[in-house]
Formats: C-alpha cells, structure tokens, sequence
C-alpha cells in the first residue's frame, strides 16, 4: 500500500545532540512537508519541500534543517540550536499542489531529557 | 492574516447524538478547506474537503461539512455519533501566505460517553 512512513514512533535526546527524523513516501507526490504539533496550538509548519533538491521555511524554521535529494525522502534534523525541541512531529505530502491537501504520516514523538 | 478559529477546544456527545464542530476562517478569498480527525498519538486523516461547487460536502465515516460564504464558516456535522468517532478535529485551509500553504486550527477534542 501507499504511504508515508516516519521513523522512529518515539525518540529520547539528551540537551545538545542533534537528531534525524526519517519521513518516506511511496505515493509519487512532489510536495512534502514537516509540521510540528504541540498540545492546544494545532499544527505549524517547520519547512516544506515543493520539488526536489529546493525547499522553503516555514513558520518555526528556526533550530530546524531539512534537505531534498530524493523525491521519496524528507529528512528533518531537530538541532540543539531548537530551544523547545519537545514534541510530536508530523510529516505529510500533496499530491495536488496549490490545494493543501495533505496525507500525513503517523508521527515521531521527540522527547528531550 | 489568514487565520482558522475552531471555537470548542473539547466537546461531549452522547452516542446516538447529532454532532457539529464549528470552523471560522479569516482569508480575503475563498479557500481550499478540509477537516482531518486525529486519533491519539497517530497522524492526521483526510474526512472531507471543499474546493469548489456544491457547498455541502460529504466526507468519510458519514460526516459532512458546508461552506458558508457570507459567515466564513466551515461546520462539520454527523447526524448520529458513535463511540470510535472520539478523537481531534482540525479545521484546515489552504491559502496564500508567503507562498502557498495549508493553516490548521488548534482543533476541536471530541469525547463520546456512552
């Protein structure tokens, strides 16, 4: 079956370290995307990719980096300069650009220690 | 800005009741606009979407929303809520910002009591 899959479900960091969100796609989609949720405030968007090989901040850029060498994977690095990396993160891809329908993935939640 | 308010952060049903989560969204044009449920700890599924046409959309799982231009608004509905259906309704809109994006509301909990 087709699908986003995000690994892994849940992740521990300690304060300083850098870690990966793996986030793949075999649905053929152009467009991806990273949205971080926390409780009460909805998603927001952290970077998003329209194409390969170019990508765009979002809304919460800052602390986070991305990179677009295959159309099937989004990587997104959590970096220790994210004050507030504590989170579920959500990736998701548009099969349709310019509507903003999404097909999300199920998730990894970044807990830091 | 654009925006997209749901009013209710949690609602209660009993099952068997009707059902309606109200959506507002502040955009100078008409918008592409969606419901997503959530369950916890899981992604977000498309329930129904509106681009045009028809303002009364249905979506899956029996729900289904209408657009309502001059009031801004994008209710979700279902005329009998059953126990599986309690989870997170978020409220979307895609529109130009700063390049085209999809923008969530804070979401909407639902909780089914028996």
């Amino acid at each position: 079956d087709g699908g986003i899959t995000q690994s892994p479900k849940y992740l521990f960091r300690k304060e300083g370290q850098n870690v990966t969100l793996s986030c793949e796609q075999n649905l053929n989609h152009d467009a991806m995307y990273w949205y971080r949720q926390d409780p009460g405030q909805g998603l927001r968007l952290i970077y998003y990719s329209q194409i390969v090989n170019d990508f765009q901040k979002g809304d919460i850029a800052e602390g986070y980096s991305v990179s677009r060498e295959k159309k099937e994977s989004f990587p997104l690095t959590v970096t220790s300069a994210q004050k507030n990396p504590t989170a579920f993160y959500l990736c998701a891809s548009s099969a349709r650009q310019f509507t903003g329908e999404l097909f999300f993935g199920e998730g990894s939640r970044l807990t830091v220690l | 800005a654009q925006s997209v308010t749901q009013p209710d952060i949690h609602i209660t049903v009993s099952e068997g009741a009707s059902l309606e989560l109200r959506c507002n969204y502040s955009y100078g044009a008409t918008p592409y606009l969606f419901w997503y449920v959530q369950s916890p700890g899981q992604g977000l599924q498309l329930l129904l979407k509106y681009f045009s046409g028809d303002t009364l959309v249905q979506g899956i799982k029996g729900f289904e929303a209408e657009f309502k231009r001059s009031q801004s608004s994008f209710n979700l509905r279902k005329p009998s809520v059953h126990w599986s259906d309690a989870a997170e309704y978020f409220c979307a809109v895609g529109a130009y910002t700063g390049g085209f994006k999809t923008i969530f509301g804070a979401g909407t909990r639902l909780f089914v009591k028996a």
